[in-house]
């Protein structure tokens, strides 16, 4: 049973590039959620995926947006790319089952570097 | 904005010694996590602590949480030195949404 996977591993990119980070859910989970760690911080909610919609958003601006395909896959895209982007991005799958929170799952996430 | 706060920041202890990480947490939860990350990869995830429950352990991980002090602790008993990594607690914010807030983590070494 493959569990959460992310691709790219690594990615450097120059200030003012677009970037697409993309995550496979665990089998069976239905809920993709999006964090950024920066260096020595714990991760940062980015934004939620439910049935393809964004059902919540952390404080971060409209340059991060993201999308959910029908086989629960997802990706994260943020456009006019700042230094401050640097970071790990982590990409957390779980199962919301009627209204009932179960653990989440995180991927190995993508080192992205913005120089 | 960070909803949980561990301590201490750093932890250094000897293999077999036992280590105790803590957290606080502001607002009212549904449960807290707990996960540990190592050298900046992925989280893997150890415990899930509902707010009706006070005690629980896995393996040589025992969490305890105490709402009435909004606080948990994790404690690790007979530690390995593969036990060295950051550790992180997060909570759902009452929303029982899955959207997470995570404090900034303890820095466990346990040396051998």
């Amino acid at each position: 049973d493959a569990g959460v996977t992310q691709s790219p591993t690594h990615l450097i990119k120059t200030r003012g590039q677009q970037v697409t980070l993309r995550c496979s859910p665990k089998s069976g989970h239905d809920t993709v959620s999006w964090y950024q760690q920066a260096l020595g911080q714990g991760p940062q909610f980015i934004f939620q995926y439910y049935e393809e919609e964004e059902r919540q958003r952390g404080n971060f601006p409209d340059r991060f947006s993201g999308h959910q395909f029908p086989n629960y896959s997802s990706e994260l895209n943020v456009n006019a790319l700042l230094l401050g982007d640097s970071a790990l991005y982590l990409c957390a799958s779980s199962l919301d089952e009627r209204g009932i929170f179960y653990e989440q799952y995180f991927g190995p996430g993508t080192r992205l570097t913005v120089t | 904005s960070q909803q949980g706060e561990e301590d201490p920041q750093a932890l250094s202890i000897q293999e077999g010694e036992n280590a105790t990480m803590n957290c606080s947490y502001k607002t009212s939860i549904n449960n807290l996590q707990w996960y540990r990350q190592n050298s900046g990869r992925g989280l893997v995830h150890l415990i899930l602590i509902r707010s009706n429950e006070r005690e629980k352990h896995s393996g040589r991980l025992r969490v305890t949480l105490d709402t009435s002090k909004k606080s948990s602790s994790l404690l690790i008993t007979a530690s390995r030195a593969a036990d060295t990594a950051s550790y992180f607690c997060a909570t759902d914010r009452g929303g029982n949404t899955g959207k997470l807030i995570f404090g900034q983590g303890t820095t466990l070494q346990v040396k051998p």
